[in-house]
């Protein structure tokens, strides 16, 4: 069973283009969580989505930062008009259950803003 | 609002030697649950040991125990007989469930970066 997928791995962007940054999650599992880690710091939560559906985006900055889930395919985590403070590692995590279970994430997108 | 605290932002420790890493945290929740992860050069995470914090013994993970004290809110990663491996960044979580959507999310500490000495 494959793990949590995330690409790309780096992903260099200059200021003012747009980040794509996609999520496959393990199968079976129905819910995604996307995190973000500044340097030198810890995790933070940005949102969480299952299948066709945006259900907590309390940690997603409200403008230029959208996600989706659709139903077939990868979630995408889309940073329109990047800027230099949005350089950051990018995890996304999968669950079979929104519950206390484990959350198992990928291997993490690192972007860099020129 | 829930916080986690990791207070010591590097150690290193010989090999072979144990090692305990500390974490406190603040919630009003009764019910909740605790994880160390383990952050390599990789970036990868790698979840290390987790406590049900309705459990009162102590989670085991083979080199790996936790000293969870639930009333001072204490939740501190002992690491026995420390192997050159171990050398990574280590994060204290705590997951909640939030009141208004129902998210179980995942809260960090800042980490503490383990060296470990040849």
């Amino acid at each position: 069973n494959a793990g949590v997928m995330q690409n790309p791995r780096h992903l260099v962007r200059r200021r003012g283009q747009e980040a794509r940054l996609r999520c496959s999650p393990m199968k079976g599992h129905s819910h995604v969580y996307w995190y973000r880690q500044l340097p030198e710091e810890g995790l933070k939560f940005m949102v969480y989505l299952q299948k066709e559906n945006i259900i907590d985006e309390s940690g997603m900055p409200k403008e230029r930062f959208s996600a989706e889930f659709p139903k077939e395919g990868p979630s995408i985590l889309r940073i329109q008009q990047v800027v230099r403070g949005d350089s950051a590692a990018y995890f996304c995590a999968s669950s079979p259950f929104n519950s206390y279970n484990e959350q198992f994430f990928g291997p993490g997108t690192r972007l860099t803003v020129l | 609002a829930q916080t986690v605290t990791q207070s010591q932002p590097e150690m290193s420790v010989q090999e072979a030697e144990t090692v305990t890493l500390s974490c406190t945290y603040d919630t009003s929740e009764s019910n909740y649950y605790l994880f160390w992860y383990k952050q390599p050069p990789s970036r990868q995470m790698i979840l290390v040991i987790r406590q049900e914090a309705y459990k009162q013994q102590n989670a085991t993970e083979n080199r790996f125990s936790v000293n969870f004290q639930k009333a001072a809110k204490s939740f501190s990663l002992k690491i026995s007989d420390s192997q050159l491996g171990d050398t990574a960044m280590y994060f204290c979580a705590f997951m909640k469930k939030e009141g208004t959507s129902g998210t179980y999310k995942y809260i960090f500490g800042t980490g503490t970066r383990l060296k470990v000495l040849a």
